[in-house]
């Protein structure tokens, strides 16, 4: 089983569209979550940081439950601009730092 | 505020050769961590230096290895190249040792004939 999860899309939406996008984790000792979106040939760049009492940026919300060891991103109204790759991000602390990246989910809006 | 660069942006290796790639930080981090990314998957963490010692590491054989300088630029250097390790190569810096948000530079692409 891998160490993040993501779900395999792509997702094909119409613009205007609701999307959500689902990952999730393996190891409890995880510390610190984040989005980032990669958008073709180009570097990944940071979305938004993820936290387990939500957090909104404008058209994005981001949510955690440690609980159930499970990220979300929801994108509403979406643009043709969103459409990229979105890598869910995990960082482990314990026996070693480590960042480990989703393998992404890709998101085409169309008009 | 200058972000992260890398370099080269391309470079063609032949197997068995060693390459070694750089990259400088951006003004303010000195954290920096090197990220293999094959067509289609995510990045895969190699390690992460915090001031100038590796305090991370991935699953990657020891032919890969780096070095991060008192000025917090760094080195990802690899021998004894293999055709799989032709991928693109990210670099990424941030603040403090861990949790920090990473910013990433455009990358080289290292293509191993």
């Amino acid at each position: 089983r891998k160490e993040v999860e993501q779900d395999p899309g792509p997702f094909n939406v119409p613009e205007g569209a609701t999307v959500a996008f689902n990952c999730t984790y393996s190891n409890s000792a995880s510390q610190s979550f984040f989005w980032y979106r990669q958008d073709c040939r180009k570097e990944p760049k940071l979305l938004m940081s993820v936290y387990s009492s939500g957090n909104e940026d404008g058209r994005f919300t981001a949510q955690l439950n440690r609980a159930s060891q499970y990220i979300s991103l929801l994108i509403r109204d979406s643009k043709l601009s969103d459409s990229a790759t979105y890598l869910c991000v995990v960082n482990k602390g314990t026996g070693g730092f480590k960042t480990i990246f989703g393998a992404g989910t890709r998101l085409f809006v169309k008009a | 505020e200058t972000g992260v660069t890398q370099s080269p942006t391309h470079l063609i290796k032949t197997r068995g050769q060693q390459v070694t790639l750089r990259c400088s930080s951006q003004s303010g981090h000195n954290t920096v961590s090197w990220y293999q990314q094959a067509l289609g998957q995510g990045p895969q963490f190699i390690f992460q230096y915090y001031r100038e010692e590796e305090n991370g590491r991935g699953n990657f054989p020891p032919r890969f290895s780096g070095l991060q300088f008192p000025n917090y630029s760094s080195e990802l250097n690899v021998n004894a190249l293999e055709l799989d390790d032709s991928a693109l190569y990210l670099c990424a810096s941030g603040e403090g040792a861990r949790n920090s948000p990473l910013h990433f530079g455009n990358g080289t692409r290292l293509t191993v004939t």
